[in-house]
């Protein structure tokens, strides 16, 4: 596909359940990242995978969350026992790694909703 | 950490007006300034960024200003157009021992409305 691509675009679950988000970078991107915007906390850094280097995982906000890369193309964030705040739109951005600045180039993300 | 203030949170303009948008941020060693549109529905798109060691970078209708000393920097958007309605984010990086300039830190939006 041209860009990013994100599924589901929407995701109702209950509270306590587990969730998988996946995401389909740019083709030949190779650093990608994970976002989680919120109405109370704005756009949030939550992790970053790059090449085969361990992923940057400083803006996880619990042992709940976690993601996965394989094979340097897809990821899949999952989050375990969800909790009603977890509720926001999760986007997933790639990039070609590049000095002096960096294009992040995000899906459409994907609306969580944790009743 | 890093931490971006913005202001406005919510602009209104006659179409053919012009815009500002204004952030502040915190940490001096931050070295890179993008600013990102947001339409409904859809994820941020880059429209323009600068880097620490240039003042003012312009985009056809469109520019960036930065000033190190007082940690602030502005986008600036001319002849507005009602398709410029958006969400409009900056954000704030500062890539070190082997991070990304993509892990960012953003400010928390302004909602741009421009009437016909």
């Amino acid at each position: 596909g041209a860009g990013v691509s994100q599924s589901p675009s929407n995701k109702v679950t209950e509270k306590g359940k587990d969730v998988e988000l996946r995401c389909d970078p740019i083709s030949g991107h190779t650093a990608l990242y994970w976002y989680r915007q919120s109405l109370g906390q704005g756009l949030e850094f939550l992790i970053y995978f790059q090449g085969n280097s361990a992923p940057d995982k400083s803006g996880l906000p619990s042992d709940r969350f976690s993601a996965e890369r394989t094979g340097g193309s897809v990821s899949t964030l999952t989050i375990q026992r969800t909790q009603q705040e977890d509720s926001a739109v999760y986007l997933c951005a790639s990039s070609l790694l590049g000095t002096g600045g960096e294009k992040l180039f995000f899906g459409s993300g994907t609306q969580l909703s944790v009743l | 950490g890093e931490n971006v203030e913005q202001h406005p949170s919510t602009l209104s303009v006659q179409e053919g007006d012009s815009a500002v948008i204004k952030c502040t941020y915190s940490d001096s060693a931050s070295n890179y300034f993008p600013w990102y549109k947001q339409e409904l529905g859809k994820g941020p798109q880059l429209i323009i960024d600068i880097r620490s060691n240039v003042g003012e970078k312009k985009d056809q209708r469109i520019a960036v200003t930065l000033n190190k000393t007082a940690k602030h920097f502005s986008l600036h958007i001319t002849e507005t157009q009602p398709e410029d309605s958006a969400v409009y984010f900056c954000a704030a990086s500062h890539p070190a021992g082997g991070t990304s300039y993509g892990k960012l830190t953003f400010g928390q939006g302004t909602i741009l409305t421009v009437h016909p």
